[in-house]
């Protein structure tokens, strides 16, 4: 069964340095999502791309995240300079088409910020 | 009001239980819901979709009441691996953003 992988499933980082979170969506879906879950809070939705653009992000998603979409298959989430509060799961997920199909979510990422 | 409401739990049953949640979401052109289950430190997993009509997937039952603007799922005789957080997903209308409500913890008893 296809399924969306994340690499890698933790990774540790210095307060102020750059993290690239990579993702490969299910090959045939178009629709690309980033969330991020605080432990103990509830999923939050970070950013949608769709057509190799942003369609959607939140107030979370400031100007510190990018996303791309570099080769066609991975979908990469970067976070420019990382701040304790940054330390979180982060899930990608993918749907085949807008609307109202089912989101598929990635095994995650633990980003730990020290 | 939250975009989405859920009452966090836990919910503590025994086994053979039927449990019911509810979700709330304030949006009233939202379009799509679904239920999804989260082990602990896990990714969330795509429990149903919810219709209009309603629909049962075994032991599972999910109901929508647009009018009230909430969701409902039940779980017949619970199993102890149905131990976990179900989340309540809702698409909003005209977007593709997925609002997630907080979660519901169940926890099944032996």
């Amino acid at each position: 069964e296809p399924e969306v992988t994340q690499t890698p499933s933790h990774q540790v980082t210095q307060m102020g340095q750059e993290v690239i979170l990579r993702c490969v969506p299910i090959s045939n879906h178009l629709y690309f999502y980033w969330y991020r879950q605080i432990l103990g809070q509830k999923v939050e939705f970070l950013v949608s791309f769709y057509n190799n653009e942003i369609s959607e992000k939140s107030e979370i998603f400031d100007d510190q995240f990018s996303v791309e979409r570099p080769d066609g298959s991975n979908f990469t989430l970067k976070i420019r300079s990382t701040k304790l509060e940054d330390s979180a799961m982060y899930f990608c997920a993918s749907i085949s088409a807008g609307g109202v199909n089912e989101q598929f979510f990635g095994p995650g990422t633990r980003l730990t910020v020290l | 009001r939250k975009e989405v409401e859920q009452d966090p739990g836990p919910f503590n049953v025994p086994e053979g239980a039927t449990v019911a949640f509810n979700c709330t979401y304030s949006n009233s052109a939202s379009q799509s819901f679904f239920w999804y289950r989260q082990d602990c430190r896990k990714e969330p997993k795509l429990l149903m979709s919810v219709y209009s009509s309603g629909n049962e997937d075994g032991r599972f039952t999910a109901q929508l009441n647009r009018a009230s603007q909430y969701i409902s799922l039940l779980i017949r005789d619970s199993k102890l691996s149905d131990s976990a957080t179900y989340l309540c997903v809702v698409l909003g209308g005209g977007t593709y953003k997925y609002i997630f409500g907080t979660g519901t913890r169940l926890k099944v008893l032996a």
